[in-house]
């Protein structure tokens, strides 16, 4: 069955730039979509469409995609982006079958 | 503004059902697709189904296909998702999530707009 993989963790001091991949077979013909979730809270649309930021998201949130890998970057990462990352997407049968990848741990300290 | 409320945390024995709610506002009910995902407990993010309030045209996981059933009532703005019989197994947090509607692909988009969240316990 189709997978959306993700690092179960990236760590970052303040300041520096933040790098979350997802990895799915479906990525070149499929768009992704990143979601921010903190302890406690619903998640929060940050990205989609692969590289569009949804207004009110700061401007250091970007995302990109090259073959089957998107990427969300958190460029000067502060210690309020302290969360868990989840990429969305769908697989390419004609299904549509939604999944989210299995999601990242951002620690910035 | 767009807002998704959700119905109030439960609590219930295994072998129970339920069915909690998601009320939406800000925007028109019937033109977007309601989602529903579940978290387990320290866990990630699950897609269980979705459903189209404009004509109830409603998908599911083959996860949770046959272990769930999405519903809408579109004169009251409000999705809803129930089980028959719980387990214990189905204690988690569920979000609603609204999709927008790709209408030259019948299908829909990434979720913009989450509900905060039912948290069910299942406990005897």
């Amino acid at each position: 069955s189709y997978e959306l993989t993700q690092p179960p963790s990236v760590s970052v001091s303040p300041g520096q730039t933040a790098r979350i991949t997802c990895s799915g077979d479906a990525l070149p013909k499929k768009y992704a979509s990143w979601y921010q979730q903190k302890s406690g809270q619903a998640p929060v649309l940050v990205i989609y469409e692969d590289t569009k930021r949804p207004s009110g998201i700061p401007e250091r949130f970007s995302g990109s995609s090259s073959g089957t890998v998107a990427t969300l970057t958190i460029s000067g990462a502060r210690v309020e982006d302290e969360a868990d990352y989840y990429c969305y997407s769908t697989d390419s049968s004609d299904n549509h079958s939604v999944l989210f990848g299995g999601g990242t741990k951002l620690t910035v300290l | 503004e767009v807002q998704l409320v959700q119905s109030g945390a439960e609590v219930k024995k295994p072998g129970e059902s339920l069915k909690i709610s998601c009320k939406g506002s800000g925007h028109s009910f019937t033109s977007y697709w309601i989602g529903w995902v579940r978290q387990m407990p320290g866990k990630g993010l699950e897609w269980m189904g979705i459903i189209y309030p404009g004509d109830s045209d409603t998908r599911y996981s083959p996860s949770f296909q046959g272990q769930v059933t999405i519903s809408a009532d579109k004169s009251i703005s409000t999705a809803y998702l129930q089980w028959s019989s719980l387990k214990a197994s189905d204690t988690a947090i569920y979000y609603c999530a609204r999709h927008p509607r790709d209408v030259l692909a019948g299908t829909f988009f990434h979720p913009d707009y989450w509900g905060q969240g039912t948290l069910v316990t299942v406990s005897s």
